[in-house]
């Protein structure tokens, strides 16, 4: 168990519908990091967030967004939903200092009908 | 740009036996960070080790061994007396300033342990 949580653990949507994913990081760790594991493009990276603020942005799509709470959870938002935004969602967290290691939560299954 | 490749889309050995998992890497950066993590059938990512760039002493932990070499860009494991338990999809993972800490993946090897 890496301490990293996320929920929901499975999510059975339609298309064009908008879905919330959540993941809370381990104590003390202050960056949250949100990838995409897909069959097509592999694990890609969505979006950091450290302390409240983004970080970096890897190949996140326009109808996708992040953010991070004052409480260091964070959530990914995913809207006007097409078939091959299903995949799977794992966050990770590291203490954001520079480089160090980023443990990964169970990730959330996403189908898109 | 960033490039993690590992060559090796499926393996199978049967148990007890060694096997090596391979990973090249690409970056401009003289300070990074390499990583190997495990996706088992249950599909969490498990973190196994990481090794960054000035350090090319070779790791053992338990079965489990990494060889690191910078001169062929190269961040091997090897897994001795496999067991069943290991059968997983092993993804190498490469960090550096340069990519803006973001982790880039290899498309990972999927290793088959054959009781």
């Amino acid at each position: 168990d890496s301490g990293v949580t996320q929920t929901p653990k499975h999510l059975i949507t339609a298309t064009g519908q908008r879905v919330t994913l959540r993941c809370s990081p381990r104590s003390g760790d202050l960056s949250v990091y949100w990838y995409q594991q897909s069959l097509d493009q592999g694990l890609q990276f969505l979006i950091q967030y450290y302390n409240g603020e983004e970080r970096a942005k890897g190949n996140i799509l326009e109808r996708f967004s992040a953010q991070q709470f004052p409480d260091l959870h964070s959530e990914l938002n995913l809207s006007s939903l097409e078939l091959g935004d299903s995949a799977l969602y794992f966050c990770a967290t590291s203490s954001g200092r520079y480089q160090e290691t980023q443990y990964f939560g169970p990730g959330t299954r996403l189908l898109v009908l | 740009a960033q490039k993690v490749t590992q060559a090796q889309t499926e393996i199978s050995v049967v148990e007890k036996e060694d096997v090596t998992l391979d990973c090249v890497y690409e970056t401009r950066d003289t300070t990074y960070y390499l990583f190997w993590y495990k996706q088992p059938p249950s599909g969490e990512l498990v973190f196994l080790i990481r090794r960054n760039s000035f350090d090319e002493q070779n790791e053992i932990s338990g079965r489990y061994s990494w060889n690191f070499q910078k001169s062929t860009s190269s961040f091997n494991f090897t897994i001795t007396a496999s067991q069943v338990v290991d059968s997983a999809v092993y993804f190498c993972a490469l960090e550096s300033n340069f990519g803006n800490e973001k982790l880039t993946f290899g498309t990972g090897t999927r290793l088959t342990i054959i009781p």
